[in-house]
């Protein structure tokens, strides 16, 4: 079956450097790839989408490409925030009507002052 | 713009206890509605995609016990039974996609069970 792996659990960064969350993932499928960010106390949102292979997707300063060649789908900004410091996760879409999202672990970003 | 209202937002629940939870679609045009459960690790895991009035499904969990119906267009319920450990369900969803399975899914704000 599907599968997203996340490989960091914990990820603290001082305010203003960049960022790169790693997403993978394993599908039979041709992939749709989401991420979702969840602050404290609140529901996921979708952050990026993808399904085009090699083509960068931004939003809210944050982008990722996905590359179907590594099965990868990497989350990057160039200079975090305070704001940004939320739980993040990967997601791939099932292929099938039922619509069934296969989330990663999740990573969570702290960011410092 | 709010797509979903859960209720309850947040119960405690007697160990062996079912609880009901209500999830209601305020827009039409995103009706393929789901569940997912967060555990206490903050896992999210998907639970049920119901379509149609009249659908219901059921599955067992490590920790639950559901039981999903679509009672109407723009309602879906979630029974949660035996539950062992507290979860937060949230209620999902998503547009008419046709023969393209590419929509995003927009997530209620959850309901959080507490095991007393």
């Amino acid at each position: 079956g599907d599968s997203v792996t996340q490989t960091e659990g914990l990820v603290t960064l001082t305010k203003g450097l960049p960022v790169m969350l790693n997403c993978t993932y394993q599908t039979t499928y041709s992939p749709f790839l989401f991420w979702y960010v969840q602050h404290l106390n609140e529901a996921p949102k979708l952050l990026l989408k993808s399904s085009t292979d090699n083509k960068r997707t931004e939003h809210q300063g944050f982008y990722a490409t996905l590359h179907k060649s590594s099965s990868s789908f990497h989350l990057q900004k160039s200079s975090v925030q305070l704001s940004d410091s939320a739980l993040y996760f990967c997601a791939l879409r099932d292929n099938t009507n039922t619509g069934k999202l296969t989330f990663g672990d999740g990573t969570v970003l702290t960011v410092k002052p | 713009v709010t797509l979903l209202e859960q209720n309850p937002r947040w119960r405690l629940v007697p160990r062996g206890q079912a609880v009901n939870l209500r999830c209601i679609l305020k827009n039409s045009q995103y009706p393929w509605m789901s569940w997912y459960q967060q555990d206490l690790q903050k896992q999210l895991q998907w639970l049920f995609t119901l379509r149609s009035p009249g659908d219901k499904e059921v599955k067992s969990l490590p920790g639950a016990d559901y039981l999903a119906t679509r009672v109407t267009d723009t309602e879906l319920r979630l029974q949660v039974a035996n539950m062992s450990q507290g979860r937060t369900l949230y209620c999902t969803c998503s547009a008419e996609t046709g023969g393209l399975n590419y929509a995003e899914q927009f997530f209620g704000p959850g309901t959080r069970l507490t095991v007393l």
